[in-house]
């Protein structure tokens, strides 16, 4: 079956690291996105790219970094500089055929201790 | 500057009764919407979606309206179920650009027997 795929689901990190959250799809589509979701504050738009070797900042980019060197891949670095990382986020999908909706992943969160 | 509003946080709702979500929006340039559906812990799934040459568009239980006049739609359920329990998202996509969607806050809905 065709889907998205995060890992790990459940993630601690110390303060002052780096984690990588993973982000897979198996749906030929070209266009992947990360958002990050806070109690009471909906979806932000963290980075999103739009084809392979190129990636464009959201709304919220600093203090993550992203990667897109596969099609099927497009990881989530949150870096130490990201000031309050403990949130859930979410990886998500798209085509280009006209049907604009996102396929989502099932989402990573993310406890800074 | 929030684009994409739900001004309702949470709403409470009877088994068979009708729900009806709001959202409304400030760009003129969205021209696709979309609902999704969220349960805890997991990535949202795609509900229903309207374009803006459209002003109703219906699936089953699920009906999205949309007054572009007024910048408002609105999702209607019925009869609401106790499954329907969950939190809604209304997501704008502006034309012209890229397939990026703008998400407001959501508004969980509790649906009682």
């Amino acid at each position: 079956d065709g889907g998205i795929t995060q890992s790990p689901k459940y993630l601690f990190r110390k303060e002052g690291q780096n984690v990588t959250l993973s982000c897979e799809q198996n749906l030929n589509h070209d266009a992947m996105y990360w958002y990050r979701q806070d109690p009471g504050q909906g979806l932000r738009l963290i980075y999103y790219s739009q084809i392979v070797n190129d990636f464009q900042k959201g709304d919220i980019a600093e203090g993550y970094s992203v990667s897109r060197e596969k099609k099927e891949s497009f990881p989530l670095t949150v870096t130490s500089a990201q000031k309050n990382p403990t949130a859930f986020y979410l990886c998500a999908s798209s085509a280009w055929d006209g049907n604009y909706g996102y396929t989502f992943g099932s989402g990573t969160r993310l406890t800074v201790v | 500057d929030q684009q994409v509003k739900q001004n309702s946080p949470s709403l409470s709702v009877q088994e068979g009764r009708i729900s009806i979500l709001n959202c409304d929006y400030t760009n003129s340039m969205f021209d696709y919407f979309l609902w999704y559906k969220k349960y805890p812990a997991e990535g949202p799934t795609f509900l229903i979606s309207i374009s803006s040459i459209k002003d109703k568009n219906e699936d089953g239980r699920f009906t999205v309206f949309l007054n572009k006049s007024a910048k408002h739609l609105s999702l209607h359920i019925v009869p609401s179920q106790p499954g329907d329990s969950a939190v809604y998202f209304c997501a704008a996509r502006a034309s012209g650009g890229y397939n990026k969607l703008i998400f407001g806050a959501g508004t969980r809905l509790a649906v009682h027997p």
